[in-house]
């Protein structure tokens, strides 16, 4: 079966970092999506990889290593505004996304 | 218009009643997804369609029908509607079902509680 893996819930203080991991087991594999949704809204997309090694974006990173199934999300600089929800999405051999059941993440001044 | 808007924001409905959520965007893209949400879970495919005119099954298909008459319109129907699809609904498009980079643009979704 398909499966994307990562943590429920984080916890980190304002200005700091945060790496949130995602492993996956997906029929195929055609690149890893990050999204954020802040509660109660739509999510929006963060970030793409589909060859191994890291994406830097601002303030955010993302990584991937096909071989190990493995991706991580890096928040730099931590906001108060970052509290949010973060999935992780494989797409398969269909180009059907597959998604994770998403990181809390909760900001502490 | 801008990007993908869905109607109704909100919606308690009873058991046995049949619901049409909407959903229509401006991008011209060619592929949309119907997604439920539910706590706990990941974002769940209900249906989809690669372009207009034709429509697939997603993950969780049952008691849920889709059309795509059009490029911009996407409609999603529960046909007799129970409480186990009470959920938060995300319509969403992509300009392209196929190629490796598909990113979704999402609409702000559809609180449903069946009754």
């Amino acid at each position: 079966g398909q499966n994307i893996d990562q943590p429920t819930e984080m916890t980190a203080t304002e200005g700091a970092i945060v790496q949130i991991n995602c492993t996956y087991q997906t029929s195929g594999f055609n690149g890893l999506f990050w999204y954020q949704q802040h509660a109660g809204e739509a999510p929006t997309f963060l970030s793409y990889n589909v060859l191994d090694g890291l994406e830097e974006k601002g303030r955010f990173s993302s990584f991937l290593s096909r071989s190990k199934g493995y991706s991580y999300l890096l928040l730099k600089e931590l906001q108060m505004k970052d509290s949010a929800s973060y999935l992780c999405a494989v797409s398969d051999s269909n180009y059907q996304l597959i998604w994770g059941a998403g990181t809390k993440l909760i900001i502490k001044p | 218009i801008a990007g993908i808007t869905q109607a109704p924001t909100s919606q308690i409905l009873a058991a046995g009643r049949r619901m049409t959520l909407r959903c229509t965007q401006d991008m011209r893209h060619n592929a949309m997804y119907w997604y439920r949400q539910d706590l706990g879970l990941g974002l769940r495919l209900i249906h989809y369609s690669n372009t207009a005119g034709t429509t697939g099954k997603g993950e969780v298909p049952d008691g849920y029908s889709v059309s795509r008459a059009n490029t911009d319109d996407f409609p999603l129907t529960l046909a007799s509607a129970v409480p186990s699809q009470t959920s938060v609904y995300f319509c969403a498009s992509s300009d392209s079902a196929s190629g490796a980079y598909n990113e979704q643009f999402f609409g702000p979704g559809t609180r449903l509680t069946v009754l």
